[in-house]
């Protein structure tokens, strides 16, 4: 058990649809980040919120956003869903933004988009 | 810009025989470099990682990768494979730019 909480753990909607997963960090941890992680594009890491403040931006689409609230847990949205957008959604925390620290990753969400 | 390519998609290895999975960087910055795994429905967790300070680094389940810089490579070995070892495995690198970036990852086949 890594100390991160994802919820919910499997989601099925359709498209076109709206939703919202969420994310409780590790106690003590600031940074969270968010990937996603399919067959085609592997792990793809989405965004970083460090202390509830955008960090670092990677391949998040505009249909995406994110944020991090002050009681550090975080939620990722995914609007006008496509059937592309069904995958593996990982959060992971970290206790500082520097990059030598290791990321403790949650046992993500299932996303299926009919 | 970093990049991370791991090569062999698949690889497969009797129970008891050596585990080499390879791992290639590119960083324009001194990087930090990272073996994670992953188990079937869970997520990654950490099995070592390099920070500049010994080039052989030692992870736990016995896994241990060297650091070559002048191969741009951080290649995770074991001297014996376990049935439990079977899972994927991921290459990441991160430095300058707070951005991980994750290899393709490698499926660790193990037999009989």
């Amino acid at each position: 058990d890594s100390g991160v909480t994802q919820t919910p753990k499997h989601l099925i909607t359709a498209t076109g649809q709206r939703v919202t997963l969420r994310c409780s960090p590790r106690s003590g941890d600031l940074s969270v980040y968010w990937y996603q992680q399919s067959l085609d594009q592997g792990l793809q890491f989405l965004i970083q919120y460090y202390n509830g403040e955008e960090r670092a931006k990677g391949n998040i689409l505009e249909r995406f956003s994110a944020q991090q609230f002050p009681d550090l847990h975080s939620e990722l949205n995914l609007s006008s869903l496509e059937l592309g957008d069904s995958a593996l959604y990982f959060c992971a925390s970290s206790p500082g933004q520097g990059t030598y620290n290791e990321q403790f990753f949650g046992p993500g969400t299932r996303l299926t988009v009919l | 810009a970093q990049s991370v390519t791991q090569l062999g998609s698949h690889v497969s290895v009797s129970e008891g025989a050596l585990v080499l999975l390879r791992c290639n960087y590119s960083s324009s910055v001194p990087p930090y470099l990272f073996w994670y795994v992953q188990y079937p429905n869970q997520g990654l967790q950490l099995l070592l990682k390099y920070t500049s300070a010994a080039t052989l680094v030692k992870g736990i389940n016995g896994f241990e990768a060297e650091f070559k810089k002048s191969e741009t490579s951080f290649h995770l070995t074991k001297p014996s494979a376990h049935m439990s070892d079977a899972a994927e495995y991921f290459c990441a690198v991160s430095g300058g730019s707070y951005i991980p970036t994750f290899g393709r990852g490698t499926s660790l086949i193990v037999h009989p």
